[in-house]
Formats: C-alpha cells, structure tokens, sequence
C-alpha cells in the first residue's frame, strides 16, 4: 500500500523551530518529487515547498524563504521540513505529498498531516 | 502567482441532483506546447487529507466515481457531479500545476 505518514509536529512558541518529518512507503521513493503542502485552520491549501528525486533542486513559497529547508534521505525512503523563525501565521497542518509521476506539482497521494501550533 | 477562483463558497443539493463548482484562473493554464490544461480537483472530506479526482482539466483518476466530470480550458473550469450521493458531501478545490502550485479557497458542498 502507497503510504505517507507524517510526524513531529505540535505546540511551539512564536521564533522557535520544528523539524517534521515524512516516513514514505509501498513506492519508489526516489524517482518522484516530495511536497509539503499546509492548511491553516478552517483555511484552504498552501503549497509549502518541494524537493526533486535526488534532493538537487528545492523550491519554496516566498513566506518559507529563508525559514524554511526541505531535504530527503533516499536510503530512508523518508522527507523533511525544518522550520525555524516560526510565526504565528505558520499555524496549520502540514501534509507530506508526493508528485505524480513524471510531474512536480500535481500531488497524488497525501499523508494524513500533522498539527504545527505557534504560540506563547 | 496564479490566482486561482472558485464559486460558490458553498452550496446544497438534493441528493441525486446535480452540483456545479466553478473554477477561474488569473491566466491561462493551457500549455501550448501539448495543449494540456494543468489544472485539477481535489475533494476533501472532514479530518481527512486532500484526495485527487480530476487532472489535466478532465481526466478522471482511477476509482473515482464518473459522477464526477470536470471541462474547461484556459482560464475557466468547472467540476460537475452529476447525482450527488451522500458521500460526495466535502470541500472541493481546483489547483493549478501550470506554474508554482496554488489552489482555489474552496468550495463546501451539502446536502439540501
């Protein structure tokens, strides 16, 4: 079964850092392009950011800038997202996606996300 | 960034009726080189992450029901689902893969 099962998130105060991380299964993890992609609550999708097969290419939405690095470890069949500077605005969850084949932003399997909450 | 529109924010159905989500993007998504519109729907029930149904505009993925149809090109889309059952009752979102991804602010669809 093609499976992405997220963790790390939870409760963190405004400028402080998190590390989430995405446990991939029952497919290739190499040959396709990863995403993280949040909704804040009540709120719609945000694409966050992705990363390419081998990691040589990372792009982000201008908020994640200079906050936020993707990375992967094939090996592990896993993906990342550190998050540091965190706002309150960064409040959401975050979902591990993976690109369809062949493509890097069309996503078409998600994770069930986990819960990133910045607060004092 | 591409602008991605939809109307209604909600609407209700009666069950077996028909619903119709539009979608509108600030610039065109058709891709001339292939004449491709990347453009696709995700239907996202309550808890539950985002789910694919439609890609390239109209292309159903496997398993979905086709009650649901999506058409358009360019800039104007529409997501139909033809006999609305009681499962289909979620948020819909059009998103653009054109460029750096971005999806519509949703649409709620209940049963009336």
């Amino acid at each position: 079964e093609v499976q992405l099962v997220e963790s790390g998130g939870g409760l963190v105060q405004p400028g402080g850092s998190l590390r989430l991380s995405c446990a991939a299964s029952g497919f290739t993890f190499n040959t396709y392009w990863m995403s993280w992609v949040r909704q804040a609550p009540g709120k719609g999708l945000e694409w966050v950011a992705n990363i390419k097969l081998d990691g040589s290419e990372k792009n982000y939405v201008d908020s994640a800038k200079g906050r936020f690095t993707i990375s992967r470890d094939n090996a592990k069949n896993s993906l990342f997202l550190q998050m540091n500077s965190l706002r309150s605005e960064d409040t959401a969850v975050y979902y591990c996606a993976r690109g369809a084949q062949g493509l890097t932003r069309l996503f078409d399997i998600w994770g069930q996300g986990t819960m990133v909450t910045v607060s004092s | 960034d591409i602008v991605m529109t939809q109307s209604p924010d909600s609407l209700a159905v009666s069950l077996g009726e028909r619903a119709t989500i539009n979608c509108r993007s600030s610039q065109s998504v058709l891709y001339s080189s292939n004449n491709k519109n990347y453009l696709s729907w995700y239907q996202q029930k309550p808890g539950q992450p985002p789910k694919l149904l439609i890609s390239w505009a109209s292309t159903r993925e496997s398993g979905v029901p086709d009650r649901f149809s999506g058409s358009g090109s360019g800039t104007d889309f529409t997501l139909t689902i033809s006999s609305l059952q009681a499962e289909d009752v979620a948020v819909y979102y059009c998103h653009q893969y054109y460029t750096w991804p971005t999806f519509g602010q949703g649409t709620k669809v209940e049963i009336k």
